[in-house]
């Protein structure tokens, strides 16, 4: 099974309001991701979690918080979010090798995505 | 610097007839991986190859077959007798640099397949 499931599928804020995306995965990976995809692009890497430690924070801006509660859990607060931050959010999980170059091994898998408006 | 080039923006095809799919990619890694992914209208990326660099055997699943040379640093994707469910976005990517598991993307090929 290679699934990786995102909550809410879509999402609609204002630029005050407070919200959360989550996302969970059941394959026993211990690395996650967080990406943005805007329409006609590809996605761009934001957060990279190893075994539940921020490893990677592609200078993202504040007003996304990363959150990686548990190994299988890895949610995104979201906080006085601007419009040009609608987009499709992706997340996506792999195997954690760590040893000689081989992190560039490993198989993401991603969900579904949270299609994020923001007003 | 590592770079992925997928200068098809968009394809049509008929159904049924053969597609391929470009991807050139830049690295200065002897050591490397590139992956393909299909991104349907509904949003999700779907892992359909990974192949390491010292691997240049081609590939065949099913209908998908993947042509990777070296010498070109090309990794085609070839997609045989098309179908309508074919109808998507392919990524072609590449990790290698800095071992920190980071996809380096190509802008993705949209490819629309008609009945």
């Amino acid at each position: 099974d290679t699934e990786v499931t995102q909550t809410p599928k879509h999402l609609v804020m204002g630029m005050t309001n407070k919200k959360s995306l989550k996302c969970e995965q059941h394959m026993g990976h211990r690395a996650m991701y967080w990406y943005k995809q805007k329409a006609k692009k590809p996605p761009e890497l934001m957060f990279v979690y190893s075994y539940e430690k921020l490893s990677i924070n592609e200078s993202v801006p504040s007003r996304f918080s990363p959150e990686c509660p548990n190994s299988s859990l890895l949610n995104l607060h979201l906080h006085a979010l601007q419009p040009e931050d609608s987009a499709l959010y992706l997340c996506a999980s792999s195997q954690e090798r760590t040893s000689g170059g081989a992190k560039a091994k490993n198989i993401q898998y991603f969900g579904a995505g949270t299609r994020l408006s923001v007003l | 610097a590592q770079k992925v080039t997928q200068a098809q923006t968009e394809i049509s095809v008929v159904e049924k007839e053969d597609v391929t799919l470009d991807c050139v990619y830049e690295t200065r890694d002897t050591t490397y991986y590139l992956f393909w992914y299909k991104q349907p209208p509904s949003g999700e990326l779907v892992f359909l190859i990974r192949r390491n660099s010292f691997d240049e055997q081609n590939e065949i699943s099913g209908r998908y077959s993947w042509n990777f040379q070296k010498s070109t640093s090309s990794f085609n994707f070839t997609i045989t007798a098309s179908q309508v469910v074919d109808s998507a976005v392919y990524f072609c990517a590449l990790t290698g640099s800095g071992n920190t598991g980071k996809l380096i993307f190509g802008q993705g090929t949209t490819l629309q397949v008609k009945p």
